[in-house]
């Protein structure tokens, strides 16, 4: 099957820092990616649809300046999270789409 | 609007019993797709199955099972004879359609954890 590459897998930030999440498709082209976090023992909510070369789309209440989104590519999606806080701490996992939904490992992210 | 909702939280099963993961949706579409994943401790989604709304065939995969039925809006999940392995949370997802394939963005159930002792 596909495979969706996400790294780092784990990052300790500082409050105040920004951090970069990375999403590739490894070996198909994704027109559309996916970002979601998950608190724990909670579901999967989706932050923001990421469409190669234009401005994501940001789920109500997701703050756009906050988590930055970067599609620049159909294999490769970023997702930078601005002036971290603890409570910014969570999964975030990123989705790619071809014709099926792929997963990539998610990240786990913990400011301090 | 589309909901998935897993009524069970928590189940707990000692090693070899069958259990069942409940899943019962609400969508307008007339076409979707259902799916099932796997989350186990080291947080990675599991891919399990995928199924379409025109296809209601129960599906057999090893010691997995699905049962469809649109017109109860649910998809379950068996697993027989299960084993400790088998722990980890499962997530059933909906997702719209377009234009004959999955539109990708997926709407997820609050999850069940499902703890197999040995």
């Amino acid at each position: 099957g596909a495979v969706v590459s996400q790294h780092p897998s784990r990052v300790i930030c500082k409050s105040g820092t920004s951090v970069k999440i990375e999403c590739r498709s490894l070996d198909f082209q994704a027109t559309t990616m996916f970002w979601y976090r998950q608190f724990p023992k909670q579901s999967l909510m989706l932050m923001a649809t990421s469409n190669e070369g234009s401005k994501a789309t940001y789920e109500q209440g997701v703050e756009k300046d906050k988590f930055l989104i970067n599609h620049a590519s159909l294999t490769l999606s970023t997702l930078t999270v601005t002036s971290a806080h603890p409570e910014d701490s969570s999964f975030y996992i990123c989705s790619a789409r071809n014709l099926e939904a792929f997963f990539g490992q998610g990240t786990r992210l913990t400011v301090v | 609007a589309q909901k998935v909702t897993q009524a069970q939280t928590e189940i707990s099963v000692v090693e070899k019993e069958d259990v069942t993961l409940d899943c019962v949706y609400e969508t307008r579409d007339t076409t979707y797709y259902l799916f099932w994943y796997k989350q186990p401790p080291s947080g990675e989604l599991v891919f399990l199955i995928r199924r379409n709304s025109f296809d209601e065939q129960n599906e057999i995969s090893g010691r997995y099972s699905w049962n469809f039925q649109k017109s109860t809006s649910s998809f379950n999940f068996t697993i027989t004879a299960s084993q400790v392995v088998d722990s980890a949370v499962y997530f059933c997802a909906l997702s719209e359609a377009y234009r004959g394939s999955t539109l990708g963005r997926l709407y997820f159930g609050r999850g069940t954890q499902l703890t197999v002792w040995p």
